[in-house]
């Protein structure tokens, strides 16, 4: 079974700083997708960035960008220029059929 | 474009009751998802529909929860008789055809108090 694990319950990071989530999984599969979701408190999930396994290069939205180690299943996420509004709860997800989301990491901005 | 609409937002029931929650997912999403996240974890999918036919509901207790979607539009999850431990926030999700690396349109939840 495919398992996501994310090691920081919760990270916090001074606004216009870089932070880094870290995110691992385990699969046997070569081929699947992954994917970083925001969760704000109003609950509805926003997705922040996602990357094709089949592909080298790291993806990258705006300010976000992943750490893509396919041999390490690791897909770590990297926020650049924190602000305040990305302060949320972060998940992690491995797709090859269903998709499976870690248990989250919380994000904590401050000014 | 309207987003996935949940209603209710919020539910309190006592145990052993029964509770209902709808979604009406995106115009033209063939793939529609229950999830199901606790406090302090990541969501569970319960459940994934490909229009009106059910493509995987393995981690669905089935003794007492059930799922339809009727026309392959909208979608209601009943609990019954409801535990203590459903106490849960219930995320509908929709996407075109459900593959790849697609994304996950998400609603803003039910969020449900089994007391």
């Amino acid at each position: 079974a495919q398992t996501v694990t994310q090691s920081q319950p919760e990270m916090s990071v001074q606004e216009a700083e870089t932070v880094t989530l870290s995110c691992t999984y385990d699969t046997s599969e070569s081929d699947y997708y992954l994917f970083w979701y925001k969760q704000p408190p109003s609950r509805q999930m926003i997705l922040v960035i996602r990357q094709e396994a089949y592909k080298q290069q790291n993806a990258t939205e705006n300010r976000f960008s992943v750490n893509f180690q396919k041999a390490a299943k690791s897909f770590s996420l990297k926020i650049s220029d924190s602000q305040l509004g990305d302060a949320a709860m972060y998940f992690c997800a491995y797709r090859r059929r269903d998709m499976r989301f870690g248990a989250g990491t919380r994000l904590t901005v401050k000014p | 474009e309207a987003g996935v609409a949940q209603s209710p937002r919020y539910k309190i029931i006592e145990k052993r009751q029964s509770v209902a929650f709808w979604c009406n997912p995106i115009s033209g999403h063939a793939t529609l998802y229950w999830y199901q996240q606790i406090l302090g974890q990541g969501p569970k999918l319960l459940i994934q529909f490909q229009n009106n036919g059910v493509v995987d509901d393995s981690q669905l207790p089935k003794d007492r929860f059930s799922a339809e979607r009727l026309k392959g539009v909208d979608s209601t999850l009943k609990i019954q008789p409801a535990k203590l431990e459903d106490s849960a926030v219930y995320l509908c999700a929709s996407s075109l055809d459900g593959t790849g690396v697609e994304k996950l349109f998400f609603g803003s939840g039910t969020q449900l108090s089994v007391l």
